[in-house]
């Protein structure tokens, strides 16, 4: 059961520009939703996170957007550079779920 | 801080043998360590949840007598790969909770499993 849906599945932005990666999830009770940036043959790093309480974090060139009543929230990665080429996944989880994560958007960001 | 290390970060094995992954939480203490799976260009596939001291809780259609995990302290969880097949070759990887901390999960390297 997919409980959070990522999309793009891939994406490439010219370095300079701005990387969207979107997430939707169906479970009302999830409270955490965090980002992760995996790099290949290595474990996810926790990127950014955010609850229900706010409707937007941001940290250096990374954003997350949140939207409760839609239940949607999304990452826009600012100036995207080369070295921001991995792969992004969104995932949620609350008090009695167990974190649920996205499939996956591969980004690459062209010099 | 909250730096989480896995051993080997790869291994080869025959097919029937049983395989040993061992995951760290080096600087701080693991309530919670969680077991995921990695296909190839694919997410990441929550295995079991384990706590220090007690049984791990498996996802369904995971076996359990398969993939035996230990929680014997708040620092370290192992995942054993019994009689081990080619389709148990995957990227498998932990993550741990900090005691008394918030949801954050913080992952380890991964280990890299491969069964000729």
């Amino acid at each position: 059961q997919q409980q959070v849906k990522q999309s793009p599945q891939s994406l490439i932005v010219q370095k300079g520009g701005i990387s969207i990666i979107n997430c939707a999830y169906e479970n009302t009770a999830f409270d955490y939703f965090p980002w992760y940036q995996q790099f290949p043959g290595k474990g996810p790093a926790l990127l950014i996170a955010i609850r229900p309480d706010v409707s937007e974090k941001k940290e250096g060139r990374f954003t997350i957007s949140f939207n409760k009543s839609a239940k949607q929230f999304s990452l826009h990665i600012m100036d995207s550079q080369p070295g921001d080429s991995a792969t992004y996944f969104c995932a949620a989880s609350g008090v009695h779920y167990d974190m649920r994560f996205g499939a996956g958007t591969r980004l690459t960001v062209k010099p | 801080g909250a730096v989480v290390s896995q051993h080997p970060s790869w291994v080869i094995c025959k097919s029937g043998t049983s395989v040993k992954i061992e995951c760290r939480s080096l600087d701080f203490q693991a309530t919670t360590m969680f077991w995921y799976r990695q296909f190839p260009k694919q997410s990441l596939m929550l295995m079991a949840t384990s706590n220090e001291g007690s049984k791990a809780t498996y996802e369904q259609g995971v076996e359990k007598d398969k993939f035996l995990i230990n929680h014997a302290s708040l620092t370290l969880s192992t995942l054993t790969v019994t009689s081990a097949h080619p389709e148990d070759s995957s990227f498998y990887i932990c993550s741990a909770t900090l005691a008394g901390g918030t949801d954050t999960q913080y992952f380890g390297p991964g280990t890299r499993l491969t069964v000729l």
